[in-house]
């Protein structure tokens, strides 16, 4: 059985503050992760994605992956209040295909003004 | 990224009856992906539809609950059937992104409410 473990939260971070969002993954043959953020009511929605390990960075996104430890990180640099939702990690399989895709429970965040 | 449609995007029926939701995708795609988003959890894959194909039910979902159809390469519908108010849960329909397949995209949700 594939487990993504996410810190459940509720994480609360002052607006302009760093937001780390961490996850692990039990499959060590995994080979895509995912960030998905999802507001209250909506569908999620995809972030950000990586693939080597390393870090990967969009605009105030920065994605950090360890393959060795199998951990998959989410940094939110100068948080806005925009940014409160629920952040879902995911991760494919060995094939790395969406068909294999297994979500995380999702940590929620808070970005207090 | 793909526009994916979904509708309904919401409903409240009552128990014993079914609900067929629909997705429609705005560029050919070769897998549909249904999930299930139970309240305050997270996403649960319940089947994946291939075009010409029966779709393949993951562990804990069977064909008579939840039926699906992949008539081409735009469509699916998922109907609920026999519904409980367990099956109260957003729906989700979602594509892979071509050409890799890695990424997944996912339609407005379909928010059930059984009473």
């Amino acid at each position: 059985q594939k487990e993504v473990e996410q810190n459940s939260g509720p994480l609360s971070v002052p607006e302009g503050a760093i937001a780390s969002l961490n996850c692990t993954y039990s499959d060590r043959g995994s080979q895509s992760f995912f960030w998905y953020r999802q507001y209250s009511g909506k569908s999620p929605e995809l972030i950000m994605s990586i693939y080597s390990n390393g870090d990967k960075e969009d605009g105030r996104f920065t994605a950090q992956l360890n393959k060795a430890s199998q951990y998959v990180s989410l940094l939110i640099r100068d948080s806005q209040p925009s940014d409160s939702a629920t952040y879902l990690c995911a991760v494919t399989g060995s094939s790395g295909s969406a068909r294999q895709l297994t979500f995380g429970s999702g940590t929620q965040l808070t970005v207090l003004p | 990224s793909a526009v994916i449609s979904q509708k309904p995007s919401r409903d409240i029926c009552q128990r014993g009856t079914s609900l067929t939701i629909q997705c429609q995708v705005d560029s050919q795609v070769t897998m549909m992906f249904w999930y299930r988003q139970q309240p305050g959890q997270s996403l649960t894959l319940i089947a994946t539809a291939n075009q010409g194909s029966e779709a393949t039910y993951e562990s804990g979902f069977v064909i008579d609950k939840f039926p699906i159809s992949r008539p081409n390469l735009t469509f699916s519908t998922l109907t609920v059937s026999n519904m409980s108010p367990e099956d109260s849960s957003i729906y989700l329909c979602s594509v892979e992104r071509p050409p890799a397949n890695t990424e997944a995209f996912f339609g407005q949700g379909t928010r059930l409410t059984v009473v």
